[in-house]
Order: structure tokens, then sequence, then C-alpha cells
């Protein structure tokens, strides 16, 4: 079946350090992957999407990666402040599935410490 | 630009009764709408695909009799919970989907609504 891997547990890191979270997937081919910011009850924000034929995409301080070989994407946040620590999403959208239905990982839950 | 929101942001219920949840896309058209739940610490789950004048699309295991969609507009769409119990209570979810100039779509989501049934 397929399968959104995020590592289950918590990153902390140093405030100015760069935050490295990993998204694995398995039995899927997605046409893109997105990246979600979600704070504590509430709804998850739109941070990135990069699409499989794109290697890598930047905003700001994020850059996101995307290798379709080893089924992986990294997400970075350099110069991480406190205000990123939040639960980070990785979801895959696949438009055959018909509908454009968007899975979910669990989550990376970030903390940067100042 | 691209503003969902939802209403109530929490809500509380006894057993038996029945609970509406408002999503609204605020400064966009939205013919497709999504509802999720999502459990403490877990993913978020999709439960059905709500579209803009038919009838929503449920996802295997959600009981679209006890999960009600109407999406009315386009840019409103609405969740009741009927006869809620204790085990529905959970964070819900809505988004909608901004088709922008260039697939794929964005999807901007709400800010969720507590359900809690005692």
């Amino acid at each position: 079946s397929q399968k959104i891997e995020q590592n289950s547990e918590a990153l902390n890191i140093q405030e100015g350090k760069t935050a490295t979270l990993t998204c694995n997937y398995t039995n899927y081919s997605p046409a893109y992957l997105q990246w979600y910011r979600q704070d504590p009850g509430r709804g998850p924000v739109f941070l990135l999407l990069i699409r499989e034929n794109e290697k890598e995409k930047r905003k700001e301080r994020l850059k996101v990666t995307f290798d379709t070989t080893l089924k992986q994407s990294l997400f970075h946040i350099t110069a991480s402040q406190p205000a990123d620590s939040a639960t980070y999403l990785c979801a895959l959208d696949n438009p055959n599935t018909g509908g454009f239905k968007t899975i979910f990982g669990a989550g990376t839950r970030l903390f940067v410490k100042a | 630009g691209a503003v969902v929101s939802q209403h109530p942001s929490w809500v509380i219920c006894k057993s038996g009764t029945s609970v509406k949840i408002e999503c609204r896309s605020l400064d966009f058209q939205a013919t497709t709408m999504f509802w999720y739940r999502q459990f403490p610490k877990q993913s978020l789950m999709l439960m059905a695909t709500s579209n803009e004048g038919s009838k929503a699309t449920y996802e295997q295991g959600v009981e679209k009799d006890k999960f009600l969609i109407n999406h009315a507009s386009l840019t409103l769409s609405t969740l009741t919970v009927t006869s809620a119990h204790p085990e529905d209570s959970s964070f819900y979810i809505c988004s909608a989907r901004l088709q922008a100039r260039n697939y794929p779509y964005e999807q901007y989501f709400g800010p969720g609504t507590r359900l809690t049934v005692t």
C-alpha cells in the first residue's frame, strides 16, 4: 500500500542552525510533493510545492529537494528561529487518483531553541 | 488571498445530538472542498470530497449518513455530524482548492474545528 513516512521523533535544534526534515514515500509516483506547516490546534498552512521534474525549490529561508529515484524529499529551514517551531507535514498528490486527493504524512515536530 | 474560514472553532455537544460545521472560502470560489479529521499526533485523514452542486464523495470507511456534507455554493460547504458519539470527538479541518492558472492546484486549509462529544 502507499505510504508516506516522516520522522515521528521531534527534531530539536538551536536557533540559527539549519533544520532538515525528511519525507520518504513508497508504492507511489507523485506528480508533485507539498510541504505544510501546522501549529497546535490550527489547520495546515501551505509552504512549498515541488514537481517531479524539479530537483530543488527555494522560498526565502526554505529549501525543498525532491529525489524521485530515492523516493524522498528533504525540507530545509536555514537560520532557524524559535518562531519556526511547529509540525511540518509532507503531502503527495496524484492526479490519477481521480479527484486530486492529497495524502499527508503524520508530520515531524520541530523545536527551535533560543 | 486564498483564505478559508471555519465556524465554529470549537464545539462541545452531548451524545446523540447533531453538530454542523461551516467551511467558507472568503476571497475565491471553490468548486471542490475537502473535509479531513485529525487525531492527536496523527496525520490528516481525508473523509470526503465536497463538490458544489453535486453529492459528496466519501472515503472508504466513512459513513455518509453520519457525516452529512452539503456544498450549497461556490464559497460554502457544511459538515453535519449526526447523532454524535464520544468517538466522533476529533479535530475537523476543511480545505479548498485554488485553481491556479497553471496545474497543479494549491490547497488552502481552514483553521479547524475541535469537536468534543460528552
